[in-house]
């Protein structure tokens, strides 16, 4: 098993540019999260999914977008980046019974800069 | 809006010494907490609390909920170099900001 796998490692970007952020889970885990952390402020949750075809906003969703179209894949989208943006981006998948969610499994993390 | 908050922010002990660290939340339907730990990469799981007064036990880390306070602990006893971490706390997909642990030799 990779576990939770998110690429690239590191990206610079330069402000009003878009990109992707990919993260492929191998767990068969029906919840999905992205979060951000930024020094100081733990692990804020920008959008999540609780199944394929499912997603919700967090806290911190304005400037991100997601789809989950299948139950392995959970990319995030920065439509416009600007330097607030420059972060850490986790992905994180668990498995659920019901309401009730299990530990979370992270990938190795995203280093964002936006100039 | 659920909160998870958590104290100390940080915390400087030496070596061989026993730490507390809390986590208090205020959530609409709470499930379960979760412990995790952070060196320099991803947050790796520590313990997964549902029912109040049960502790659960890894080496020298424990773990208490209690549901009627809304609050849990995280102890490490004979702390060692290498416990230096953030430790987080989370209620479903909401976490602390973490305390930050520095053992000094």
């Amino acid at each position: 098993n990779a576990g939770v796998t998110q690429t690239p490692k590191f990206q610079v970007l330069k402000t009003g540019q878009s990109m992707t952020l990919q993260c492929a889970q191998d767990m068969n885990h029906e919840y999905m999260s992205w979060y951000r952390q930024d020094p100081g402020m733990g692990l804020r949750l920008i959008h999540y999914s609780v199944g394929a075809g499912i997603t919700d906003q967090g806290e911190v969703p304005n400037g991100y977008n997601v789809s989950r179209s299948t139950t392995e894949d959970f990319p995030l989208r920065l439509l416009s980046a600007a330097p607030s943006q420059t972060s850490v981006y986790f992905c994180a998948s668990s498995y659920s019974e019901g309401t009730l969610s299990y530990e979370q499994y992270f990938g190795p993390g995203t280093r964002l800069t936006v100039t | 809006e659920d909160k998870v908050v958590q104290s100390p922010l940080s915390l400087v002990v030496h070596e061989g010494d026993t730490v507390t660290l809390n986590c208090s939340y205020e959530v609409t339907n709470f499930r379960s907490l979760l412990w995790y730990k952070q060196e320099k990469k991803a947050p790796t799981f520590l313990f997964m609390l549902t029912s109040s007064g049960i502790e659960k036990k890894s080496g020298r880390l424990s773990s208490i909920l209690d549901k009627k306070e809304l609050f849990s602990i995280l102890n490490i006893t004979a702390t060692q170099t290498g416990d230096s971490a953030v430790y987080l706390c989370a209620v479903a997909l909401t976490f602390g900001t973490g305390t930050r642990l520095t053992i000094i030799p």
